[in-house]
């Protein structure tokens, strides 16, 4: 398996709480990837990076900002939660083509 | 712009018989392919990818992928599925220039009956 973390794995919260979902991988991977999964399948890009201090929206508008200040790390931080944030949230990086995925964030907010 | 389509919400078979999921594709240039599933809390697992060259490509646990360039399609196959196959799966496309993230159909779900 592939040395991508992400915690937590399982998270709910009430309306307005700030939260960070984190992602870490020690592959040194340059690109380092946001998926939101909807509940029934289907997964939509709403973040990336190429590298450190390089992020760019995807192709779902999501609410949420991403950083990229370390090579490994790719934290994704809602400001305010709300019911329509609930969702799983895979991070996933890669070197070249193959992308790595992590297990995933299950975010219920109340 | 890039999509992927996979028509079938689920495909069910008997365990023993060969397995088909389709993928289609719709990217301007030439494609990156790629297939992945997912287990129940589970993060998606990379099965292959097609970059060029033969267009039969062979992946993990047996599977293995048919390119064909006419028809846009990329649909995943199996001789011989077994009940342990059953899992969600998901095509994916990517250009060979521009943007490195992929672009993910809608999953298929495949039950593999005993």
């Amino acid at each position: 398996e592939a040395d991508i973390y992400q915690t937590p794995r399982y998270l709910v919260i009430g309306t307005g709480k700030k939260i960070t979902l984190e992602c870490s991988q020690t592959m040194g991977h340059d690109k380092m990837y946001w998926y939101q999964q909807d509940p029934g399948m289907e997964l939509h890009l709403i973040h990336y990076s190429y590298g450190v201090n390089s992020t760019e929206k995807g192709d779902l508008s999501s609410e949420s900002t991403v950083s990229r200040i370390r090579t490994e790390h790719f934290p994704l931080t809602l400001e305010s939660a709300r019911p329509s944030h609930t969702s799983q949230y895979l991070c996933a990086s890669s070197l070249e083509l193959e992308q790595f995925f992590g297990p995933g964030t299950r975010l219920t907010v109340l | 712009a890039q999509s992927v389509a996979q028509p079938e919400d689920q495909v069910n078979v008997a365990e023993g018989n060969p397995l088909t999921v389709k993928c289609t594709y719709s990217v301007s240039g030439n494609p990156y392919l790629f297939w992945y599933v997912q287990y129940p809390n589970r993060g998606l697992q990379f099965l292959l990818k097609y970059i060029t060259g033969d267009n039969l490509v062979k992946g993990s646990y047996g599977f293995e992928a048919e390119f064909n360039k006419s028809q846009t399609s990329f649909h995943l196959k199996k001789p011989s599925a077994l009940v342990s196959d059953s899992a969600l799966y998901f095509c994916a496309v990517r250009r060979h220039t521009g943007r490195r993230a992929l672009t993910f159909g809608s999953g298929t779900r495949l039950q593999v009956q005993p």
